[in-house]
């Protein structure tokens, strides 16, 4: 049972490109979370998915960032127009559905560089 | 935004117990507490959690304090592999709010 995957795990843009990472999660799982780490920070929370709905993008930037979880295939996250302050590690987390504790699985992240 | 504190950094001596300290005095009745772990740069791995009682599994034990506000994470025989920045969470309605970590440090 492999574990959440994402990729690519690392990814290097130059300013004013567009990044996409895109996460596999565990099977079975239809909850799908997105975190943000800058260097030396913890995790800030992004966006919260399940298959085809946003249920949560409180913490997503207003401008130049979207998420999705189509029915078929892996949840996207896309940078659009990326800056220097876009350089961190994005980490995907899933969770099984009817989940009422609420236990994340995390992959190992995509560690987008902006230059 | 995290309900959590933590301190930033504690060392512990290797095969010692570490204990990490957790407030959370302004978490609801009805929000877990979770512990989770970020070894170097790896995603973070589950620990444990709780929500009154006291709990163990075989990695770690969680004591809650009765009213609730603070927590105290117990690894009972440090080892080296054991470094890693500890996260104590505030879980609600899928949203779980990650603070800054404690940076735990095993030392030889």
């Amino acid at each position: 049972n492999a574990g959440v995957m994402q990729n690519p795990r690392h990814l290097v843009r130059r300013r004013g490109q567009e990044a996409r990472l895109r996460c596999s999660p565990m099977k079975g799982h239809s909850h799908v979370y997105w975190y943000r780490q800058l260097p030396e920070e913890g995790l800030k929370f992004m966006v919260y998915l399940q298959k085809e709905n946003i249920i949560d993008e409180s913490g997503m930037p207003k401008e130049r960032f979207s998420a999705e979880f189509p029915k078929e295939g892996p949840s996207i996250l896309r940078i659009q127009q990326v800056v220097r302050g876009d350089s961190a590690a994005y980490f995907c987390a899933s969770s099984p559905p009817d989940q009422y504790t609420g236990e994340l699985f995390f992959g190992e992240g995509s560690r987008l560089t902006v230059l | 935004d995290a309900k959590t504190t933590q301190p930033p950094s504690m060392d512990c001596a290797e095969g010692r117990a570490a204990n990490l300290p957790c407030n959370h005095s302004t978490i609801s009745g009805n929000e877990y507490v979770y512990w989770y772990r970020q070894i170097h740069s790896q995603g973070p791995q589950y620990i444990i959690h709780g929500l009154k009682n006291n709990e163990t599994n075989e990695m770690a034990s969680l004591i809650i304090t009765e009213d609730r506000k603070s927590s105290t994470l117990i690894l009972p025989h440090a080892t080296l592999r054991d470094t890693a920045v500890y996260y104590c969470i505030s879980y609600n309605f899928n949203k779980f709010y990650f603070g800054s970590g404690t940076k735990l440090n095993v030392k030889p």
